[in-house]
């Protein structure tokens, strides 16, 4: 079974560029989080989604970051324009549930750096 | 609101020896908890997790972790350690009926040969 696909891998990009990340879950996970992950610390939640809806999007700063999920599978993440503070790992993650005691599955991550 | 505290960034052991890291966690309501591991560029992947059966929890790889709600703990241990334990541990907290799961900053595991 193929795990949660990430991409790209890593980007560097000028700050106040525009980025895009990408997101394909596990087959059949309904529920699609994406967590911000800053050197040293733990994942951050920024978006949740169960099938479509974005059930909790309360940590996404909403004046430069958007996400969407259509048809309720893959998901893309953007930041428009990037800040030097942006520079972080973004996390993907699925689950079959939508409960807390749900298993998350993690992809590898896309690194930003952003100059 | 629940948190969850990892004591100690880095944690270095000697191959064979015992591994330790500790994991506490303010709760208002009996929680679910998880320990994560990840692997260098990887993503996260789950040891185990507790949801309020036993108290001494099984997972992957020798690893096991012990709830005990009095000292509101969740240390991850494995007897002896091995190279290929060396990587990022993550603890996580969440409630019972509510939908977020927040995490620990992480701790280190080197082991030495």
């Amino acid at each position: 079974e193929a795990g949660v696909v990430q991409s790209p891998r890593y980007k560097i990009i000028e700050k106040k560029q525009p980025v895009a990340f990408w997101c394909n879950p596990i087959s059949g996970h309904n529920t699609l989080y994406w967590y911000l992950q800053n050197l040293g610390q733990g994942p951050e939640l920024l978006i949740r989604y169960e099938n479509e809806e974005a059930v909790d999007d309360s940590q996404l700063p909403k004046d430069r970051f958007s996400a969407e999920r259509l048809k309720g599978v893959d998901s893309t993440l953007k930041i428009q324009p990037a800040e030097l503070g942006d520079s972080a790992v973004y996390l993907c993650a699925s689950s079959l549930g939508t409960g807390t005691s749900s298993v998350q599955f993690f992809g590898p991550g896309t690194r930003l750096t952003v100059l | 609101a629940q948190s969850v505290t990892q004591l100690g960034s880095h944690v270095s052991v000697s191959e064979g020896a015992l591994v330790l890291l500790r994991c506490n966690y303010s709760s208002s309501v009996p929680p679910y908890l998880f320990w994560y591991v990840q692997y260098p560029n990887q993503g996260l992947q789950l040891l185990l997790k507790y949801t309020s059966a036993a108290t001494l929890v099984k997972g992957i790889n020798g690893f096991e972790a012990e709830f005990k709600k009095s000292e509101t703990s969740f240390h991850l241990t494995k007897p002896s350690a091995h190279m290929s334990d060396a990587a990022e541990y993550f603890c996580a907290v969440s409630l019972t009926g509510g939908f977020k799961t927040i995490f620990g900053a992480g701790t280190r595991l080197f082991v030495k040969a």
